[in-house]
């Protein structure tokens, strides 16, 4: 069984450029969650969904950041204008049920932004 | 305020030892969870234990919680050289949604 992919794994990008990152969660999983870790910072969490609604969006930094998760499969996260204190690594995890504890993540999209 | 903060920052040790990282948190919790991540790569789910739960073993791991002190530890016992990773405590209030620690970085030297 395929685990949580990300893409792109790196990007690389100029301050005030687009950037979309996309997730795609383990099947059957309807919880997704995105997660950023700025650099020498905690994880923290940005946004759930439960298929495609947001359930919980209560970490999302500012308005520059745009999730999506149309018909509750993969998600999109884009940052439009990406800032140079957006750059970090941005995880995407996936649960079965809302509250079964275990995330189970992919690798990340690294993002750096100059 | 942070939630779930790791101590130490970083460990090393040899191959065969036992590893203690601790982990303190600031509000209530449902559960509490550990995470490994291999350099580069996302982040692997350990072991979790439960508010109502004192410790709980899972292979060469050992977890305790004291929610008394909102503490936690993990012991890796006989460590490897392949334990060599960052280790992440989480805490859930309420779902899925956790809150991270800064993690301890163990080196396990062969």
């Amino acid at each position: 069984e395929a685990g949580v992919t990300q893409f792109p794994s790196h990007s690389v990008i100029e301050k005030g450029q687009t950037v979309t990152l996309r997730c795609d969660p383990i099947s059957g999983h309807d919880n997704l969650y995105w997660y950023r870790r700025v650099m020498g910072k905690e994880i923290k969490f940005l946004l759930h969904f439960v298929k495609e609604s947001k359930q919980d969006e209560s970490g999302m930094p500012n308005n520059r950041f745009l999730a999506e998760r149309t018909g509750g499969t993969y998600s999109t996260l884009k940052v439009q204008p990406a800032e140079l204190e957006d750059s970090g690594v941005y995880f995407c995890a996936s649960s079965p049920g809302w509250n079964t504890g275990e995330l189970f993540f992919g690798e990340g999209s690294r993002l750096t932004v100059l | 305020s942070q939630q779930g903060e790791e101590d130490p920052q970083a460990l090393s040790i040899q191959e065969g030892e036992n590893a203690t990282m601790n982990c303190s948190y600031k509000t209530s919790i449902n559960n509490l969870q550990w995470y490994r991540q291999n350099s580069g790569r996302g982040l692997v789910h350990l072991i979790l234990i439960r508010s109502n739960e004192r410790e709980k073993h899972s292979g060469r791991l050992r977890v305790t919680l004291d929610t008394s002190k909102k503490s936690s530890s993990l012991l890796i016992t006989a460590s490897r050289a392949a334990d060599t990773a960052s280790y992440f405590c989480a805490t859930a209030q309420r779902g899925n949604k956790l809150v991270f620690g800064a993690g301890t970085i163990l080196r396990v030297k062969s």
